[in-house]
């Protein structure tokens, strides 16, 4: 499966820390995505990384991508209570000719004020 | 911009009978996509349509059909459903040639 593999599942944290997510993948890729997810809504699509880049900065949110190891993550610093939601990976399926996308399974963040 | 509307926000049906989903954006997205959400799972792709006129098969398709009515729509129908469609459902859409996907708020149906 090309399926990305967020790690850890689950992540709870206080207020002020930094929170680190994980994504591994399978197949060569030429972006992945991360969106977020709050309770009960859809996903907001958060930054997107090529292949060609190792790391991208928006905000409080930083990017890695390891083209080498397959894998991704996803650092947010300085967390806020509403940062609270789940964060999923997103690589292209098929070559990303239609733009269709292969989510993971997304972790779960907390984080108490 | 009202971005990605979808009705009904949540629905019940008893197995067998039939219903239909519908998604609209107002943001003159090419690209449309169904996805189906269950416990525990990342998103799974259901049916999308790349213009108005043409829609495929995704990775979960069976049980489900489609209409690109028009740019502005794109409706999912369960013809006749089954307990295993219990699901949060999601619309997307994507302007040509930008990767980013915009959700709708999702329909969450219970099929008893």
């Amino acid at each position: 499966s090309q399926q990305g593999e967020e790690d850890p599942q689950a992540l709870s944290i206080q207020e002020g820390e930094n929170a680190t997510m994980n994504c591994s993948y399978k197949t060569s890729i030429n972006n992945l995505q991360w969106y977020r997810q709050n309770s009960g809504r859809g996903l907001v699509h958060l930054i997107l990384i090529r292949s060609n880049e190792r790391e991208k900065h928006s905000g409080r949110l930083r990017v890695t991508l390891d083209t080498s190891k397959k894998s991704s993550s996803l650092l947010i610093t300085a967390s806020r209570a509403a940062d609270t939601a789940s964060y999923f990976c997103a690589i292209p399926f098929d070559g990303g000719s239609q733009g269709n996308l292969i989510f993971g399974k997304g972790t779960k963040l907390s984080v108490k004020p | 911009n009202a971005g990605v509307t979808q009705t009904p926000k949540f629905q019940v049906l008893k197995t067998g009978q039939s219903m239909t989903l519908q998604c609209a954006q107002d943001m003159n997205h090419n690209s449309m996509y169904w996805y189906r959400q269950d416990p525990g799972m990342g998103l799974r792709l259901i049916y999308y349509s790349a213009s108005e006129g043409t829609t495929d098969k995704g990775e979960v398709p069976n049980g489900y059909n489609v209409s690109r009515l028009n740019k502005r729509e794109f409706s999912l129908r369960l013809e006749s459903a089954a307990p295993s469609q219990t699901s949060v459902y999601f619309c997307a859409s994507r302007e040509t040639g930008a990767p980013a996907q915009f959700f709708g708020p999702g329909t969450r149906l219970t099929v008893l």
